[in-house]
């Protein structure tokens, strides 16, 4: 089975602080991804990864960024917290390419990280 | 541009209930993936089904049913005979060909009370 973690499952910081949110999967995926989960606006991408090293930026990317220096790592980088960061975050990763004809060629979640910022 | 609507914000059931999620997306591709992903309280997300745009043949999984209507860009969820543990979250998903990345819609909030 895939298993994708998070490091935390809550997390509370102060405004102005920077924070690291880390993702780990142990499937050897190439791509991972970074949401951010809002009542009323389901999942919006923040910035997703292909390969190490290597990022693009999603729907929503102001204000985070990303690093990926080994395969199975991808850590979202709060520079500034600020409330409004206050959020649902779920990692995800899935194999290389576009989807195939594959069935379960899906993306695979973590458990989520519920940040506050005070 | 694509883009994922779940019109239903929050649906209320009573357990043995039959009860539908409706989904309906737009695209300009003709090659395109469809997901339903479950979110139980617990937060994770659950892969429950893909459906690729060249197979329209519906699926049934136990309780659950999908019925993929291209005529109408729709690729609604169906569960039969509710239960309890049906409540949750659940997320239509769209890919188009060539792209890794999923456009979620706003999700769907299921209540299933004994």
């Amino acid at each position: 089975d895939v298993k994708v973690t998070q490091s935390s499952r809550y997390l509370v910081k102060r405004t102005g602080e920077k924070v690291f949110l880390e993702c780990v999967q142990d499937m050897d995926h190439e791509n991972m991804f970074w949401y951010r989960q809002d009542p009323g606006l389901g999942l919006r991408l923040i910035y997703f990864s292909y390969d190490v090293k290597m990022k693009e930026k999603g729907d929503i990317p102001e204000g985070y960024s990303v690093s990926r220096e080994k395969k199975e790592r991808f850590s979202l980088i709060l520079e500034s917290a600020s409330t409004n960061q206050t959020s649902m975050y779920l990692c995800a990763s899935r194999p290389f390419g576009t989807y195939g004809t594959t069935s379960t060629d899906t993306q695979y979640f973590g458990p989520g990280t519920r940040l506050t910022v005070l | 541009a694509q883009k994922v609507t779940q019109a239903q914000t929050e649906i209320s059931v009573v357990e043995k209930e039959d009860v539908t999620l409706d989904c309906v997306y737009e695209t300009r591709d003709t090659t395109y993936y469809l997901f339903w992903y479950k979110q139980p309280p617990s937060g994770e997300l659950v892969f429950l089904i893909r459906r690729n745009s060249f197979d329209e043949q519906n699926e049934i999984s136990g309780r659950y049913s999908w019925n993929f209507q291209k005529s109408t860009s729709s690729f609604n969820f169906t569960i039969t005979a509710s239960q309890v543990v049906d409540s949750a979250v659940y997320f239509c998903a769209l890919s188009e060909a060539g792209y890794s990345t999923l456009t979620f819609g706003k999700g769907t909030m299921l209540l299933v009370s004994p």
